[in-house]
């Protein structure tokens, strides 16, 4: 079955850079995600790229897909205590249901 | 804004107490989910719906059922609760005409079983 591997972990400074690597088995994927969770929250969408995009920028974020290494990250620049929280990689095969990654915490320290 | 609302954020049930985990969402969405979340286990799907009465198994559906009566209103039962169904329980949900199959998410409904 499909699977989505990404670190536990991710400890930056306020202000540097962040990036949080996933990978994934499956080669029909779609759309692949990061979904962002704050603690006692539900899970919000924070970017989504299409399987035939290499790149997609959005103020912040960047999401860089390799599709022949399945590898999708995320960067977030001048990382902010805000952005502390777990982040999820996630991806969709076809139309279907997603598959989720377990998560990276990321926590930013001042 | 989308809205998903998940009836309770935090219940405390017995060993073998029947628990009924309700989720309403606003926005006419076709699909609706539910996961749990374990801490090192990430999101789990336990069932879906793609439509009203519609129930399709996830990958953890044992020891769940879910009823979909209503378009708006997805239901997770756990006949007999057991203490290794504590967990985050998160209802999500999704439109068949969003191409990016986004899904929205309510906020979470912790469940303790003793």
């Amino acid at each position: 079955g499909e699977d989505v591997e990404q670190s536990l972990f991710l400890s930056v400074r306020e202000g540097d850079s962040s990036v949080i690597n996933c990978t994934y088995t499956d080669s029909s994927s779609t759309y692949l995600y990061w979904y962002k969770q704050e603690p006692g929250a539900g899970l919000q969408l924070l970017t989504y790229i299409f399987s035939n995009m290499d790149m997609k920028q959005d103020q912040r974020l960047t999401v860089l897909l390799n599709k022949k290494d399945k590898h999708l990250s995320l960067r977030i620049a001048d990382t902010q205590t805000g952005d502390s929280a777990i982040y999820f990689c996630a991806e969709m095969e076809g139309y279907s249901t997603l598959t989720f990654g377990k998560g990276t915490m990321l926590l930013v320290s001042p | 804004d989308v809205k998903v609302t998940q009836s309770s954020r935090y219940l405390v049930k017995r060993t073998g107490e029947k628990v009924f985990l309700e989720c309403v969402q606003d926005m006419d969405h076709e699909n609706m989910f539910w996961y749990r979340q374990d801490p090192g286990l990430g999101l789990r799907l336990i069932y879906f719906s793609y439509d009203v009465k519609m129930k399709e198994k996830g990958d953890i559906p044992e020891g769940y059922s879910v009823s979909r009566e209503k378009k708006e209103r997805f239901s997770l039962i756990l006949e007999s609760a057991s203490t290794n169904q504590t967990s985050m329980y998160l209802c999500a949900s999704s439109s068949v005409r969003a191409s990016s199959g986004e899904l929205f998410f309510g906020e979470g409904s912790r469940l303790t079983v003793l």
